[in-house]
């Protein structure tokens, strides 16, 4: 099982629309958690931390379920400049971030 | 301010050809770290250093990989000799400490042929 996974998608979504994607962990000692955003041939970048509160940064939020492992992020009133590749991320408690594959989101006029 | 500079942005060499990247990293950030991405993956992990010490090298290709931080701003990473399976993305990151933002480098982007 991988450390982290990710639906690789595309996700092919109307402007407007909102849109969730998940991801899961296998290690419960996993300390920290992101969301990085990465457009087509370009570095990633950080979109947000994940709390275990749950957090929100305008049209995103992020959430953790410690209990199951998984971590979401939704976007609503979802932009054209929404297309990209969000990376989940999860820090182990070796301070080693593991990325998932990622989850291709593209957004239609 | 000035982001992670990588350089070169893209290389193509033939396999047994050696090959190194360079990093300079983010003013005053005293993580670097070197990643590897290939399509359609996240990037994973090289070697992570703490200044000039490589504190996290276990995914590091012992074998043909190396890399340095000699005066703990600047690295290099080498490959030699490259093999076709190296063609990737090589990210370079950097941080204030390790459990800051990472900033990446826009990548070196090798291909192996």
């Amino acid at each position: 099982r991988k450390e982290v996974e990710q639906d690789p998608g595309p996700f092919n979504v109307p402007e407007g629309a909102t849109v969730a994607f998940n991801c899961t962990y296998s290690n419960s000692a996993s300390q920290s958690f992101f969301w990085y955003r990465q457009d087509c041939r370009k570095e990633p970048k950080l979109l947000m931390s994940v709390y275990s509160s749950g957090n929100e940064d305008g049209r995103f939020t992020a959430q953790l379920n410690r209990a199951s492992q998984y971590i979401s992020l939704l976007i609503r009133d979802s932009k054209l400049s929404d297309s990209a590749t969000y990376l989940c991320v999860v820090n182990l408690n070796t301070d080693k971030l593991i990325f998932g594959t990622g989850t291709r989101l593209q957004v239609f006029p | 301010e000035a982001g992670v500079v990588q350089s070169p942005r893209y290389k193509i060499i033939e396999k047994k050809q050696p090959v190194a990247f360079w990093c300079n990293p983010i003013s005053g950030h005293n993580t670097l770290y070197w990643y590897l991405q290939n399509l359609g993956q996240g990037p994973e992990l090289l070697i992570r250093y703490e200044n000039e010490e490589a504190v996290d090298d276990s995914q590091l290709p012992k074998d043909r990989f190396s890399a340095e931080r000699l005066k703990g701003v600047d690295s290099t990473l080498k490959i030699q000799p490259a093999e076709l399976g190296d063609s990737a993305v090589y990210l370079c990151a950097s941080s204030l400490a390790r459990e800051n933002e990472q900033f990446f480098g826009p990548g070196t982007r090798l291909t192996v042929l």
